[in-house]
């Protein structure tokens, strides 16, 4: 778990706050991820970073934009964030060569409620 | 198109007896296949994986699967349960050309009684 951390760990915000969430790899890989877990609903994929560039936007809300400054950090900016976007986000980081699935792993998490 | 169904939302057990958690799945081509496990307030962290090798892929703690494509299924099983093995597991399947994209199940939330 210590190879990928997260901060904040939670995180309370209004609907018209702008925050963001920060996630760090130590592990040396060149791929990062962001999912979206919600109560009842399976993990849904937000973005992956290739080599710092951005090759999956799945249909996230503007209101959510990444920051992949580098290899090893990985950035959410929330802002205007609606209630329903209250859920716990994770970040992912794996090692990705010529398309090889090489395995994801995962941070503890930002338990986000929106107010 | 791929898919993971994960048969049971909740599975009960008491503590030293098995545990078989269901996972299906649907996958045009060769999948690789993952369970992956969750503690309350925790990351995801990951069990095993199978990637066309052995069929029957042993992970941590004692958790096994075996990917069977007859049946298009990939059930994780662990011999006797430990109180310490109450979680949400996850089923996950992915495609070589998916370029690292998981799609994952809804989760199967496991209790241990003493």
């Amino acid at each position: 778990e210590t190879g990928v951390t997260q901060t904040p760990r939670h995180l309370v915000m209004g609907m018209t706050n702008k925050k963001s969430l920060k996630c760090e790899q130590h592990l040396g890989h060149n791929a990062m991820y962001w999912y979206k877990q919600s109560a009842k609903k399976p993990l849904e994929l937000m973005f992956v970073y290739n080599f710092k560039e951005q090759t999956e936007n799945n249909s996230v809300p503007s209101r959510f934009s990444p920051e992949c400054p580098n290899s090893s950090h990985l950035f959410l900016h929330l802002h205007t964030l609606q209630p329903e976007d209250s859920a716990l986000y994770l970040c992912a980081s794996s090692q990705e060569s010529q398309g090889a699935l090489e395995t994801q792993y995962f941070g503890p998490g930002t338990r986000l409620l929106v107010l | 198109a791929q898919s993971v169904t994960q048969l049971d939302s909740h599975v009960s057990v008491s503590e030293g007896t098995p545990v078989l958690l269901r996972c299906n799945y649907s996958s045009s081509y060769s999948p690789s296949l993952f369970w992956y496990v969750q503690h309350p307030n925790k990351g995801l962290q990951l069990l095993l994986k199978y990637t066309s090798a052995a069929t029957l892929v042993k992970g941590i703690n004692g958790f096994e699967a075996e990917f069977k494509k007859s049946e298009t299924s990939f059930h994780l099983t662990k011999p006797s349960a430990h109180m310490s093995d109450a979680a949400e597991y996850f089923c996950v399947v992915t495609q070589r050309n998916q370029g690292g994209k998981l799609i994952f199940g809804q989760g199967t939330e496991l209790s241990v009684k003493p």
